[in-house]
Formats: C-alpha cells, structure tokens, sequence
C-alpha cells in the first residue's frame, strides 16, 4: 500500500517568514496530493491539491509543489500570520473517479507562527 | 463546497456499550466513504472503506466486529463500535468525496 512520510513534526517560524513542508510518497501510481489544514479538535480543512499532471499550484500565500520522478511534493507558505498555525498534512491518493478518494496522511506537522 | 456532517460531536458512554456514529453526505452522492481514527497529536488512520451496498473494507489490525460499518444508501454511512473498552476513546472522523475528500466535523468519543 501506499505510504507518506513527511518532515518537520514541528516547524516554528516568526510572523512574516516562509514556512515549508516536505512529503514523499512510496506509490507511483498516486496522482492526487491534497493538503489539509486542521485546528485543534476539528475537522482537517483542505487548503489547497495538486494532481499529478502538474508540478506547481499557487493560491495566494499558499503553494505545492510536485515531484513525480522524485516522487515527492512540498507546501509553502509565504508571509506566514499567527492563524496560520496549526497541524498540516499532507496526503496521497490514488482517485479513479469522483468518489473514490482513499487518503493515505503524512504523520502532520504542526506550524507556530510566533508574533 | 460539498458538505459531509457527522453525529454526534461528542459522546460519552460505559464500558460494554455501543455506540454509533453516523456519517451523511448532504448535498452529494458518495458510494464510497472513509472511516479514520485519530489520537491525540496523532495523524489520521484510515481505519476502513464503507461501500454502499456491500460489505465495508478493514485496514490491517482493525477488527470488523468491533466496529461495525453500514452503509444502506448514497448518502449514510454508519460506524458502530460494539462492547466499547476506555482504549477505544479517540476523535473518529469520516470523509466522502466529490472530486475532492470532505470531512466531517468528527466525533470525539469517551468510554468511561
């Protein structure tokens, strides 16, 4: 099956700085790579996705990169706020089709954005 | 964006009693849901696939009696955990997917 490891656990950044997150996947034949947001006691909200016929996708402050070959993929932030702290995960899927999104998660990492 | 809602929130029971935790989509059809477990500062863990209509698919290590999946239409999945023991406190949490994987807002359970 697949398997997702991503580094740091922890990350601590001062506001404004940039904040990167690190993923690799096991499975070649994943091509869905969401990333989820999720505050304490909540439900993991999706921040942004890329699928695997791109390499990078940009919202905002937010970005992901994508590496088939390498078979790994990043989430950047830019200009990073104290709400943006949190645990982030990232994951791997392979999705057939609309309803079939079995996410296999990196084990989170949490972001303090200190003031 | 597509709405998956979960009940209950929050539950606390005895131990030996069961519990169960329902999982809807409201605004789309999901023949496929996802059930997770999560402990604390712990990431998500794929605990099973709930298929509507047949019989749900365990991950390794999860016992099919213990938790009980039923899915009777498009739009319910339920999650039972039978004889629950205080080891079974956890945040469970559920997702369906319409082109991209929603959540539900989880349910934390408690056995005392």
């Amino acid at each position: 099956g697949e398997n997702v490891e991503q580094h740091p656990s922890t990350l601590s950044v001062q506001e404004g700085d940039s904040a990167v997150i690190k993923c690799t996947y096991s499975d070649s034949a994943s091509n869905y790579f969401p990333w989820y947001k999720q505050e304490l006691g909540k439900r993991p909200q999706l921040i942004i996705d890329i699928r695997s016929n791109v390499g990078e996708k940009k919202d905002q402050r937010i970005a992901v990169t994508l590496n088939k070959t390498a078979k790994h993929f990043s989430l950047h932030i830019t200009e990073t706020q104290p709400e943006d702290s949190a645990v982030y995960f990232c994951a791997a899927s392979y999705g057939s089709g609309g309803s079939n999104y079995k996410l296999t998660f990196g084990k989170g990492t949490l972001l303090t954005v200190n003031p | 964006g597509a709405v998956v809602s979960q009940h209950p929130s929050r539950v606390i029971c005895k131990s030996g009693t069961s519990v169960k935790i329902e999982c809807r989509s409201l605004d789309f059809q999901a023949t496929t849901m996802f059930w997770y477990r999560q402990f604390p500062k712990q990431s998500l863990m794929l605990m099973a696939t709930s298929n509507e209509g047949s019989k749900a698919t365990y991950e390794q290590g999860v016992e099919k009696d213990k938790f009980l999946i039923n899915h009777a239409s498009l739009t319910l999945s339920t999650l039972t955990v039978t004889s629950a023991h205080p080891e079974d406190s956890s945040f469970y949490i559920c997702s369906a997917s319409d082109g991209e994987a929603f959540f539900g807002q989880g349910t934390r359970l408690t056995v005392v």
